[in-house]
């Protein structure tokens, strides 16, 4: 198993500005990922974290909105840019699909942003 | 591409009853994972059961159990003797392994309210 330490766990921003992120892992992995879930939703993908690299993102997610870094392999942050009100969400990071583990994602609290 | 579908948006069970919640899956992969996760309120997401697509048979965990249909694509979590702590949003889940990477999809989830 994993153990995920995201900050800041919560927090309310002003429209235009940017927050980052901070992902911590107790051990070292090689998949990271980053979601979003908005009120009520579901889980949507935004990014996988690829260590040393670009990350790779999914669809509808640009890197200019949504920049993320991974230095190492326990730890990572995504920055969330000139935030809008359409950016509240509980974002959450993501870690797991270890080949040859038990396949399974472990998460983080989340980091719910409110902007106004 | 894979698409995970939950139909039922909204669940209720007695305490000490059964549910059974759904989970429908779509995909032209022969090896895969299936998951399910609970996402109490305002906490955090944490595996219910997981299931390997090779094993035929269903995987348990307690109370929890699954009907892993592969030929049907279905892939249902039965709750055992329900309890309050149960209550939480549930999530199917599936990995596919693509480009190198794992992905992981998930459904829109199920909301189980369990009455005393």
């Amino acid at each position: 198993s994993a153990v995920i330490s995201q900050k800041p766990s919560r927090d309310i921003c002003q429209r235009g500005t940017s927050l980052t992120i901070q992902c911590q892992v107790d051990s070292q992995v090689t998949m990271m990922f980053w979601y979003r879930q908005q009120p009520g939703q579901s889980l949507t993908l935004i990014a996988t974290a690829n260590q040393g690299s670009e990350a790779t993102y999914e669809s509808g997610f640009v890197i200019d909105k949504f920049p993320i870094s991974r230095p190492n392999l326990t730890f990572s942050t995504l920055t969330v840019s000139n935030m809008s009100p359409e950016d509240s969400s509980i974002y959450l990071c993501s870690v797991g699909g270890q080949w040859g583990g038990t396949g399974e994602l472990f998460f983080g609290e989340g980091s719910r942003l409110t902007v106004l | 591409a894979q698409t995970v579908t939950q139909s039922q948006p909204e669940m209720s069970v007695q305490e000490a009853e059964t549910v059974t919640l759904s989970c429908t899956y779509d995909t032209s992969e022969s090896d895969y994972y299936l998951f399910w996760y609970k996402q109490p309120p305002s906490r955090q997401m944490i595996l219910v059961i997981r299931q390997e697509a090779y094993k035929q048979q269903n995987a348990t965990e307690n109370r929890f159990s699954v009907n892993f249909q592969k030929a049907a694509k279905s892939f249902s979590l039965k709750i055992s003797d329900s309890q309050l702590g149960d209550a939480a949003m549930y999530f199917c889940a599936y990995r596919t392994r693509t480009s190198g990477t794992y992905k992981y999809i998930f459904g829109t989830g199920t909301r189980l309210k369990v009455l005393a």
